[in-house]
């Protein structure tokens, strides 16, 4: 178990380009979550995946925002056309799916800053 | 729809005395509740968590909770302060379907 791998840690951007972040979940994990943390506030939720499938999105997560887990392994969360409001910590997690008790594993988190 | 509110966003304790971080919730179906712990330009760790049931929840690094139904709360404990407690620490409920809903978060300063 080598846990949950982010990557990058840092990603420093112009307003108006793209970026993608990659997150490799704990290997036997189903569930893999997107959260979006800004300085002193809680992570806010983004969206999750159960396996491949897409099961949920925030509505924080404007149409600028994709994410996708094509092999059910790892995931990527691509911004189009990234905004100064961008700029926050990017956190991925990952569980075993089981009702709502399940333990959530964070990875150390992409932090994004849009010049 | 679940919420939680975390009371005090920074709390200062002295190494050695009792540290008490509040969180109540709001859920409109039994809850599962979480606290994890983030130190600078790091991930969130489990402290605990409450998923019905023993009432007291016994954590790492000493620290444990108790879910109180009547009061909405799972307040965070730990007898003695460690300056290697100094951290943030999230409250989070779950909306039964694994997504957690995190409070605003609480610094805790150890001074020596």
């Amino acid at each position: 178990d080598t846990g949950v791998s982010q990557d990058p840690r840092h990603k420093i951007t112009k307003r108006g380009q793209n970026v993608t972040f990659r997150c490799d979940p704990i290997s036997e994990h189903n569930r893999l979550y997107w959260y979006r943390q800004t300085l002193g506030q809680g992570p806010e939720f983004l969206t999750y995946f159960q396996n491949e499938a897409q099961l949920e999105k925030s509505r924080l997560l404007s149409d600028r925002f994709s994410a996708e887990r094509p092999k059910g392994s790892f995931s990527t969360l691509e911004i189009q056309r990234t905004e100064q409001g961008d700029s926050a910590m990017y956190l991925c997690a990952s569980s075993l799916a089981g009702g709502g008790r399940e333990t959530q594993y964070f990875g150390p988190g992409t932090r994004l800053l849009v010049l | 729809a679940q919420s939680v509110t975390q009371l005090g966003s920074h709390v200062s304790v002295s190494e050695g005395a009792l540290v008490l971080l509040r969180c109540n919730y709001s859920s409109s179906v039994p809850p599962y509740l979480f606290w994890y712990v983030q130190y600078p330009n790091q991930g969130l760790q489990l402290l605990l968590k409450y998923t019905s049931a023993a009432t007291l929840v016994k954590g790492i690094n000493g620290f444990e909770a108790e879910f109180k139904k009547s009061e909405t709360s799972f307040h965070l404990t730990k007898p003695s302060a460690h300056m290697s407690d100094a951290a943030e620490y999230f409250c989070a409920v779950s909306d039964g379907n694994g997504k957690l809903i995190f409070g605003q978060g609480t610094t805790l300063q150890v001074k020596p």
